[in-house]
Protein backbone atom coordinates (compact mmCIF):
# COMPACT_ATOMS: atom_id res chain seq x y z
CA UNK A 1 0.00 0.00 0.00
CA UNK A 2 0.73 3.66 0.35
CA UNK A 3 2.69 5.23 2.98
CA UNK A 4 4.78 7.70 3.66
CA UNK A 5 7.68 8.42 6.16
CA UNK A 6 8.86 12.05 7.42
CA UNK A 7 11.63 12.94 9.45
CA UNK A 8 10.20 13.14 13.11
CA UNK A 9 10.93 16.06 15.15
CA UNK A 10 10.19 18.03 16.68
CA UNK A 11 12.79 20.74 15.12
CA UNK A 12 14.09 23.91 16.31
CA UNK A 13 16.02 26.47 14.91
CA UNK A 14 17.12 29.82 14.98
CA UNK A 15 15.74 32.37 12.60
CA UNK A 16 16.98 33.18 10.04
CA UNK A 17 18.39 29.16 9.65
CA UNK A 18 18.51 26.44 6.94
CA UNK A 19 15.75 24.44 6.72
CA UNK A 20 15.51 20.85 5.71
CA UNK A 21 12.82 18.23 6.48
CA UNK A 22 12.51 14.87 4.84
CA UNK A 23 9.88 12.88 3.45
CA UNK A 24 10.30 9.55 1.77
CA UNK A 25 7.46 7.82 0.22
CA UNK A 26 6.15 4.13 -1.01
CA UNK A 27 3.74 4.05 -3.43
CA UNK A 28 1.71 2.12 -6.85
CA UNK A 29 2.00 4.02 -9.83
CA UNK A 30 3.14 7.71 -10.21
CA UNK A 31 1.80 9.37 -7.06
CA UNK A 32 1.14 13.39 -6.75
CA UNK A 33 3.32 14.96 -3.94
CA UNK A 34 2.32 17.42 -1.39
CA UNK A 35 3.56 19.35 1.83
CA UNK A 36 0.77 20.52 4.06
CA UNK A 37 1.22 22.97 7.06
CA UNK A 38 -1.15 23.34 9.97
CA UNK A 39 -0.14 26.85 12.11
CA UNK A 40 -1.76 26.15 15.74
CA UNK A 41 -5.46 25.76 16.02
CA UNK A 42 -5.64 26.32 12.42
CA UNK A 43 -6.46 23.50 9.47
CA UNK A 44 -4.05 22.41 7.16
CA UNK A 45 -3.09 24.32 4.23
CA UNK A 46 -1.38 23.28 1.00
CA UNK A 47 2.02 24.89 1.12
CA UNK A 48 3.29 23.38 -2.16
CA UNK A 49 2.95 20.77 -4.62
CA UNK A 50 4.16 18.33 -7.60
CA UNK A 51 2.69 16.21 -9.91
CA UNK A 52 5.54 14.73 -11.77
CA UNK A 53 9.19 13.31 -11.84
CA UNK A 54 11.89 16.10 -11.42
CA UNK A 55 8.42 18.75 -10.79
CA UNK A 56 9.81 21.46 -8.08
CA UNK A 57 6.99 22.88 -5.93
CA UNK A 58 7.75 26.40 -4.74
CA UNK A 59 5.67 28.41 -2.39
CA UNK A 60 6.59 31.52 0.54
CA UNK A 61 10.39 30.52 -0.03
CA UNK A 62 10.02 26.89 0.43
CA UNK A 63 10.63 24.58 -2.21
CA UNK A 64 10.40 20.59 -2.67
CA UNK A 65 11.78 18.64 -5.84
CA UNK A 66 10.12 15.29 -6.70
CA UNK A 67 12.76 12.88 -7.21
CA UNK A 68 11.66 9.65 -8.34
CA UNK A 69 14.43 7.90 -8.20
CA UNK A 70 15.13 8.11 -4.57
CA UNK A 71 11.17 8.05 -3.91
CA UNK A 72 11.76 11.20 -1.80
CA UNK A 73 10.06 14.93 -1.66
CA UNK A 74 12.12 16.95 1.02
CA UNK A 75 11.18 20.19 1.97
CA UNK A 76 13.36 22.98 2.01
CA UNK A 77 14.08 26.58 2.83
CA UNK A 78 16.92 29.05 2.68
CA UNK A 79 16.06 31.20 5.84
CA UNK A 80 13.40 30.37 8.43
CA UNK A 81 11.37 32.97 10.01
CA UNK A 82 9.61 32.61 13.46
CA UNK A 83 6.44 33.27 11.39
CA UNK A 84 7.35 29.51 9.95
CA UNK A 85 6.86 27.96 13.30
CA UNK A 86 3.72 25.29 12.65
CA UNK A 87 3.32 21.14 12.09
CA UNK A 88 4.53 20.76 8.20
CA UNK A 89 2.59 17.05 6.66
CA UNK A 90 4.14 15.45 3.65
CA UNK A 91 1.22 13.50 1.66
CA UNK A 92 0.84 11.72 -1.44
CA UNK A 93 -1.96 11.15 -3.66
CA UNK A 94 -2.06 7.99 -6.16
CA UNK A 95 -4.90 6.11 -8.24
CA UNK A 96 -7.66 7.23 -9.23
CA UNK A 97 -9.57 7.73 -5.63
CA UNK A 98 -7.55 10.84 -5.22
CA UNK A 99 -7.12 10.07 -1.27
CA UNK A 100 -4.07 11.69 0.68
CA UNK A 101 -2.02 9.56 2.24
CA UNK A 102 -0.14 11.65 4.65
CA UNK A 103 2.91 11.43 6.97
CA UNK A 104 2.98 11.80 10.57
CA UNK A 105 3.70 15.73 10.56
CA UNK A 106 6.85 17.51 12.19
CA UNK A 107 6.67 20.19 14.17
CA UNK A 108 9.35 23.02 13.77
CA UNK A 109 9.52 25.96 16.09
CA UNK A 110 11.55 28.48 14.92
CA UNK A 111 13.28 30.91 17.74
CA UNK A 112 13.76 34.75 17.58
CA UNK B 1 -14.09 33.01 -1.69
CA UNK B 2 -15.47 31.07 1.40
CA UNK B 3 -13.51 28.41 1.98
CA UNK B 4 -14.55 24.71 3.89
CA UNK B 5 -17.11 26.08 6.97
CA UNK B 6 -17.22 23.70 9.36
CA UNK B 7 -19.20 23.86 12.53
CA UNK B 8 -19.22 24.09 15.26
CA UNK B 9 -15.92 25.35 16.14
CA UNK B 10 -15.58 23.22 19.63
CA UNK B 11 -17.57 21.03 21.29
CA UNK B 12 -17.76 19.70 24.57
CA UNK B 13 -19.94 16.57 25.47
CA UNK B 14 -20.53 13.88 27.78
CA UNK B 15 -20.09 10.31 27.22
CA UNK B 16 -23.39 8.70 25.82
CA UNK B 17 -24.37 11.90 24.61
CA UNK B 18 -24.86 11.89 20.21
CA UNK B 19 -22.65 14.70 18.57
CA UNK B 20 -23.16 16.24 14.80
CA UNK B 21 -20.15 17.82 13.08
CA UNK B 22 -21.09 20.23 10.46
CA UNK B 23 -19.35 20.67 6.82
CA UNK B 24 -19.98 23.13 4.09
CA UNK B 25 -17.49 22.78 0.96
CA UNK B 26 -16.33 25.12 -1.28
CA UNK B 27 -18.84 25.93 -4.10
CA UNK B 28 -18.11 23.70 -6.66
CA UNK B 29 -16.26 20.97 -5.68
CA UNK B 30 -17.52 17.66 -5.83
CA UNK B 31 -15.29 15.36 -3.61
CA UNK B 32 -15.32 16.12 0.24
CA UNK B 33 -13.63 13.95 3.10
CA UNK B 34 -13.64 13.89 6.85
CA UNK B 35 -10.55 12.98 8.85
CA UNK B 36 -9.58 12.99 12.30
CA UNK B 37 -6.09 13.90 13.87
CA UNK B 38 -5.24 12.63 17.37
CA UNK B 39 -1.49 13.15 18.98
CA UNK B 40 -1.49 9.17 19.00
CA UNK B 41 -2.59 8.84 15.36
CA UNK B 42 -1.62 11.48 13.42
CA UNK B 43 -4.73 12.04 10.72
CA UNK B 44 -6.52 9.24 9.70
CA UNK B 45 -9.12 9.24 6.61
CA UNK B 46 -12.86 8.54 8.04
CA UNK B 47 -14.82 8.82 4.84
CA UNK B 48 -14.80 10.05 1.61
CA UNK B 49 -17.65 11.09 -1.16
CA UNK B 50 -17.42 11.68 -4.42
CA UNK B 51 -20.88 13.54 -6.28
CA UNK B 52 -22.60 13.24 -2.67
CA UNK B 53 -21.83 9.60 -2.63
CA UNK B 54 -19.95 7.41 -0.26
CA UNK B 55 -16.82 6.03 -2.14
CA UNK B 56 -14.93 4.99 0.94
CA UNK B 57 -15.88 4.34 4.27
CA UNK B 58 -13.03 2.18 5.49
CA UNK B 59 -11.72 4.32 7.64
CA UNK B 60 -14.81 4.98 9.75
CA UNK B 61 -13.75 3.23 13.31
CA UNK B 62 -17.32 1.78 14.40
CA UNK B 63 -21.11 1.35 13.60
CA UNK B 64 -21.60 4.69 16.43
CA UNK B 65 -20.12 6.81 13.40
CA UNK B 66 -22.06 7.84 10.63
CA UNK B 67 -21.58 10.36 7.66
CA UNK B 68 -24.09 11.76 4.93
CA UNK B 69 -24.16 14.32 2.34
CA UNK B 70 -27.61 14.77 1.79
CA UNK B 71 -26.46 17.51 -1.79
CA UNK B 72 -23.47 19.10 -2.75
CA UNK B 73 -23.47 21.83 -0.56
CA UNK B 74 -23.42 20.03 2.97
CA UNK B 75 -22.26 16.87 4.97
CA UNK B 76 -22.95 15.98 8.50
CA UNK B 77 -21.10 13.63 10.37
CA UNK B 78 -22.28 11.88 13.10
CA UNK B 79 -21.18 9.94 16.76
CA UNK B 80 -23.79 7.99 18.41
CA UNK B 81 -23.01 7.46 21.50
CA UNK B 82 -20.20 9.37 22.00
CA UNK B 83 -17.06 8.11 23.64
CA UNK B 84 -14.20 9.36 25.64
CA UNK B 85 -11.77 8.05 23.40
CA UNK B 86 -13.31 9.85 20.50
CA UNK B 87 -12.04 13.03 21.56
CA UNK B 88 -10.25 14.87 18.52
CA UNK B 89 -10.27 17.41 16.31
CA UNK B 90 -11.87 16.54 13.23
CA UNK B 91 -11.31 18.16 10.07
CA UNK B 92 -13.73 18.25 6.13
CA UNK B 93 -12.09 18.54 3.26
CA UNK B 94 -13.22 18.88 -0.29
CA UNK B 95 -11.50 19.08 -3.76
CA UNK B 96 -12.49 19.17 -7.63
CA UNK B 97 -11.49 16.10 -9.14
CA UNK B 98 -10.50 16.88 -12.45
CA UNK B 99 -6.56 17.02 -13.49
CA UNK B 100 -5.76 18.42 -9.99
CA UNK B 101 -6.33 16.62 -6.42
CA UNK B 102 -5.88 19.46 -3.88
CA UNK B 103 -7.64 18.86 -1.12
CA UNK B 104 -8.65 22.23 0.94
CA UNK B 105 -9.60 21.96 4.64
CA UNK B 106 -11.58 23.49 6.84
CA UNK B 107 -10.62 25.04 10.43
CA UNK B 108 -11.72 21.28 12.42
CA UNK B 109 -13.85 20.76 15.13
CA UNK B 110 -12.21 20.00 18.12
CA UNK B 111 -14.25 17.20 19.93
CA UNK B 112 -13.96 16.59 23.74
CA UNK B 113 -16.05 13.72 24.96
CA UNK B 114 -16.26 13.80 29.02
Amino acid sequence: GNSVTQMEGPVTLSEEAFLTINCTYTATGYPSLFWYVQYPGEGLQLLLKATKADDKGSNKGFEATYRKETTSFHLEKGSVQVSDSAVYFCALSAGSNYKLTFGKGTLLTVNP
Amino acid sequence: DAGVIQSPRHEVTEMGQEVTLRCKPISGHNSLFWYRQTMMRGLELLIYFNNNVPIDDSGMPEDRFSAKMPNASFSTLKIQPSEPRDSAVYFCASSLIDSTDTQYFGPGTRLTVL
